[in-house]
């Protein structure tokens, strides 16, 4: 697509439900990234695919998150059991090639969740 | 530690000021990269620059200009005529070359331009 997307855009879910959160980067890119954006927090790393693998998983805030990357396109990122200090904007972004990282992700516009 | 500190929490200026945002780094690396990024209420963020530890020239775009600082470890951000579509969050990000992978961001700075 022209674009990174992700979706839902916006999602109400109940503390204790699992969800699941799609990113679409941009055809050919294969380098994946996920971030989340809190108030309390503000932008943090959460994981980085190259291809179906992920190298770092070590911004995940806990087992209770986790993602997965197939074909080297689609990656959804699963929370299990919601809490709600899970409420975030969880951005995704990808780009063409690892090489090319350091001159600018492109990010989507992000699903807002809320946990009640 | 924090790597990327953005001061300035909020700005508000009337339309065709100056306005310029503060972002200092903190990093044991010799090699990094600072970046800015722009979010407008849409909730993307919009890359904007990119400047690698090694290159201290000033960069001037349109009505944005970059002043980076070594010295200072300092990376500032001035729009110029400031327009009322600037209105938006605007981060300043680092990634060092040891796990550049990782961009880590400031807090924003948000942007108000009044009419």
């Amino acid at each position: 697509g022209a674009g990174v997307s992700q979706s839902p855009s916006n999602k109400v879910t109940e503390k204790g439900k699992d969800v699941e959160l799609r990113c679409d980067p941009i055809s050919g890119h294969t380098a994946l990234y996920w971030y989340r954006q809190s108030l309390g927090q503000g932008l943090e790393f959460l994981i980085y695919f190259q291809g179906n693998s992920a190298p770092d998983k070590s911004g995940l805030p806990s087992d209770r998150f986790s993602a997965e990357r197939t074909g080297g396109s689609v990656s959804t990122l699963t929370i299990q059991r919601t809490q709600q200090e899970d409420s975030a904007v969880y951005l995704c972004a990808s780009i063409k090639s690892s090489l090319e990282r350091n001159y600018g992700y492109t990010f989507g516009s992000g699903t807002r969740l809320t946990v009640v | 530690a924090q790597k990327v500190t953005q001061a300035q929490t909020e700005i508000s200026v009337v339309e065709k000021e100056d306005v310029t945002l503060d972002c200092v780094y903190e990093t044991r690396d010799t090699t990094y990269y600072l970046f800015w990024y722009k979010q407008p209420p849409s909730g993307e963020l919009v890359f904007l620059i990119r400047r690698n530890s090694f290159d201290e020239q000033n960069e001037i775009s349109g009505r944005y200009s970059w002043n980076f600082q070594k010295s200072t470890s300092s990376f500032n951000f001035t729009i110029t005529a400031s327009q009322v579509v600037d209105s938006a969050v605007y981060f300043c990000a680092l990634s060092e070359a040891f796990n550049d992978y990782k961009l880590s961001f400031g807090a924003g700075t948000t942007v108000t331009v009044r009419a």
